[in-house]
């Protein structure tokens, strides 16, 4: 079992771009849930997704997106990025919303805007 | 509002001594509350679980609710549990919320 699969594991981009980010979860889960972990902080929950719907956000703008997929994958897209963005990306599962155990992280995306 | 405190940054004790890493939080209901760790260039894991009550190498927490605390103890410390330790608690609709981390420095 690969665990938690995320890609790129890093990416550039310049102020103003537009980026996705993209979530395999654990083989059985059905959760993905999306965090942002700047310099020296705790991770900060951006949102959820279960049965291809947003569940739950974070106080996140509206320039954070995301999408679940029928095979439980997701990808989270930022838009207009500002240099505030760059930050380790990470994706979590977990099976239905957490309630059958604890969340397996991914390594995450090291987005850094320029 | 949904917390949770890590007052430590850095901890460090040599190798043998005992640890306690402290968490504090604040919730109005009820919530689960976790212990994860990273080891450098790992991936954030799942050290243990409240509800589970285990003690995972060697690591403990008990919840106490009165003083809405979750510290991690273990009484002899290891080179190999240098890590940063993140305390975390979950909601009923399962979004994770974490603390600052600690970094635990124990030296040989």
């Amino acid at each position: 079992d690969a665990g938690v699969t995320q890609s790129p594991t890093h990416l550039i981009k310049t102020r103003g771009q537009q980026v996705t980010l993209r979530c395999s979860p654990k083989s059985g889960h059905d959760t993905v849930s999306w965090y942002q972990q700047a310099l020296g902080q705790g991770p900060q929950f951006i949102f959820q997704y279960y049965e291809e719907e947003e569940r739950q956000r974070g106080n996140f703008p509206d320039r954070f997106s995301g999408h679940q997929f029928p095979n439980y994958s997701s990808e989270l897209n930022v838009n207009a990025l500002l240099l505030g963005d760059s930050a380790l990306y990470l994706c979590a599962s977990s099976l239905i919303r957490g309630q059958e155990g604890g969340y397996t992280f991914g390594s995450g995306t090291r987005l850094t805007v320029v | 509002a949904q917390r949770v405190t890590q007052p430590e940054k850095l901890l460090s004790v040599f190798k043998g001594a005992p640890v306690e890493l402290k968490c504090n939080y604040s919730y109005s209901g009820s919530p689960e509350l976790f212990w994860y760790v990273q080891y450098s260039r790992q991936r954030l894991q799942l050290l243990l679980r409240h509800i589970s009550r285990e003690s995972i190498k060697g690591f403990t927490a008990d919840l106490n609710k009165g003083e809405t605390s979750f510290h991690l103890k273990k009484p002899f410390a290891q080179e190999e549990d240098s890590a940063m330790y993140y305390c975390a608690l979950t909601n009923q609709g399962g979004k994770l919320i974490f603390g600052q981390g600690t970094e635990l420095s124990v030296k040989p």
